[in-house]
C-alpha cells in the first residue's frame, strides 16, 4: 500500500522567512496531494492541493510542488508569520474513492 | 471552502457508557464520511469509511461492535462509542467528501474524548 513519509518532523524558523515541508510517496499512482494545517485542539484545515497533471500550485504565500519522477511534493510558506505556526500535514490519494494516506506532520514554530 | 462541523466538541463520560458523536455537512452533500482518531503529537488514524446508506468500512483493528457508524443522510454521520473504556479518550474528527470523482476531504473542528 501507499506509504507517505514528511520532512522535518520540526521546524522552526524567523518571522519573516520561508519555511519548506517535505514529502515523499511510494504509489506511483497516486495523483492527489493535499496539505492540510491543524492548530492545537482544532480539526485539519485543508489550505492548498495538487493533482498530478499539475508541477506546481501557488496561492499567495504558499505554494505546493510536486516531482511525479521523483514521486516527492513539498509546501512552501513564504514570508512566515505567527499564525502560521501549527502542525502541517501533508497527504496522497490514490483514485476519488480511496482513503487519503498521510504524513507523521510537522511541527512548524514561527517566532517573531 | 466546504463546511463540516461535529457535536460535542468536549465530552466526558464514566467508563462503561456510551457516547455518541456528530459528523454533519454544513453546505454541501456528503456521498462519502471519514472517521479519524487521533493521539496527542501523532498523526490521524483512519477509522472507518461510510457511505451514505450502507454500512460503514472498517480499517483493520478497528472493533466495529465497538465503534457504531452510521451514515443515514447525505448530510449527517455519526460514531456511537460503545462501553467506552479510558483507553478510549482521544481526539475524534470526521471528513466529509462530497460525491464520487471529487477529490477533496474537508475536516471537521474534532471532539475531545476524555472517559474516566
Amino acid at each position: 500500500g501507499e506509504n507517505v513519509e514528511q520532512h522535518p518532523s520540526t521546524l522552526s524558523v524567523q518571522e519573516g522567512d520561508s519555511a519548506v515541508i517535505k514529502c515523499t510517496y511510494s504509489d506511483s499512482a497516486s495523483n492527489y496531494f493535499p496539505w492540510y494545517k491543524q492548530e492545537l485542539g482544532k480539526g485539519p484545515q485543508l489550505i492548498i492541493d495538487i493533482r498530478s497533471n499539475v508541477g506546481e500550485k501557488k496561492d499567495q504565500r504558499i505554494a505546493v510542488t510536486l516531482n511525479k519522477t521523483a514521486k516527492h511534493f513539498s509546501l512552501h510558506i513564504t514570508e512566515t508569520q505567527p499564525e502560521d505556526s501549527a502542525v502541517y500535514f501533508c497527504a496522497s490519494l490514490t483514485d476519488s474513492w480511496g482513503k487519503l494516506q498521510f504524513g507523521a506532520g510537522t511541527q512548524v514554530v514561527v517566532t517573531p | 471552502g466546504a463546511v463540516v462541523s461535529q457535536h460535542p466538541s468536549r465530552v466526558i463520560c464514566k467508563s462503561g457508557t456510551s457516547v455518541k458523536i456528530e459528523c454533519r455537512s454544513l453546505d454541501f452533500q456528503a456521498t462519502t464520511m471519514f472517521w479519524y482518531r487521533q493521539f496527542p503529537k501523532q498523526s490521524l488514524m483512519l477509522m472507518a469509511t461510510s457511505n451514505e446508506g450502507s454500512k460503514a468500512t472498517y480499517e483493520q483493528g478497528v472493533e466495529k461492535d465497538k465503534f457504531l457508524i452510521n451514515h443515514a443522510s447525505l448530510t449527517l454521520s455519526t460514531l456511537t462509542v460503545t462501553s467506552a473504556h479510558p483507553e478510549d479518550s482521544s481526539f475524534y474528527i470526521c471528513s466529509a467528501r462530497a460525491q464520487t470523482g471529487v477529490y477533496e476531504q474537508y475536516f471537521g473542528p474534532g471532539t475531545r474524548l476524555t472517559v474516566t
